[in-house]
């Protein structure tokens, strides 16, 4: 599976728009970008998946160029819990484990 | 919404004991998982489980760790003889389907193991 990095960390203030950007160079046709928050001391969550263009849903915004080398996940209006950390992965089939990396650590303060 | 559900939530035992996580996954889904993250690491991958048999496992995932699923609702992760390093949360997950693009993997809250 393609290899994914992100940043660590980034920090924002409430109400802004966050934007994460991961790079997955090595990514293969069948591969999908999926994206899960994790809460402490909570499971990781799923928020986003797609394979190209764009995709969105009531949490936030997946956008993926053509190339489909990076991909960048867009949280709208952040809130204080939007606090967490953000994990960016590619998967290409289904019941295939997924293996997590360190993830971006959001902090939103006010 | 369905939720993958966890007992314990919080497990002590003492170094050499046998434990038993439980797990309740969601009721239509067919892959099962099992994941640990020790306290300010990252979540690793221990076993996966599907159609009653280990898909894939982890290096972690030795012989002192088995999985069960003993009926048509539970699924269980045994470690036989705990070491200290075993602390970490455990989380179970789960899966509904074959196609990639609809089954997200849906996490339950875990359990915390402390080994003493």
């Amino acid at each position: 599976l393609a290899k994914t990095t992100q940043p660590i960390s980034m920090d924002s203030y409430e109400g802004q728009e966050v934007n994460i950007t991961c790079s997955h160079n090595n990514i293969a046709t069948n591969d999908y970008i999926t994206w899960y928050q994790q809460f402490p001391s909570q499971g990781p969550r799923f928020i986003i998946q797609g394979y190209k263009t764009k995709v969105t849903n009531e949490v936030a915004s997946l956008f993926i160029p053509a190339d489909r080398k990076s991909s960048t996940l867009s949280l709208p209006r952040v809130s204080l819990s939007d606090t967490a950390v953000y994990y960016c992965l590619v998967i290409n089939q289904a019941g295939t484990a997924l293996i997590f990396g360190k993830g971006t650590t959001l902090s939103v303060s006010s | 919404e369905p939720e993958v559900t966890q007992t314990p939530s919080h497990q002590v035992t003492q170094m050499g004991q046998e434990v038993i996580l439980r797990c309740v996954p969601i009721s239509n889904h067919l892959y099962f998982y099992w994941y640990r993250q020790i306290l300010g690491q990252k979540v690793e991958f221990l076993v996966s489980f599907y159609n009653n048999e280990i898909s894939e496992k982890s290096e972690i995932f030795d012989d002192q760790f088995s999985v069960e699923r003993p009926d048509g609702s539970n699924f269980t992760l045994k470690i036989r003889s705990t070491k200290l390093e075993d602390s970490a949360m455990y989380f179970c997950a789960s899966s509904e389907n074959l196609d990639v693009a609809n089954s997200p993997l849906h996490f339950g809250n875990g359990t915390r193991l402390t080994v003493t």
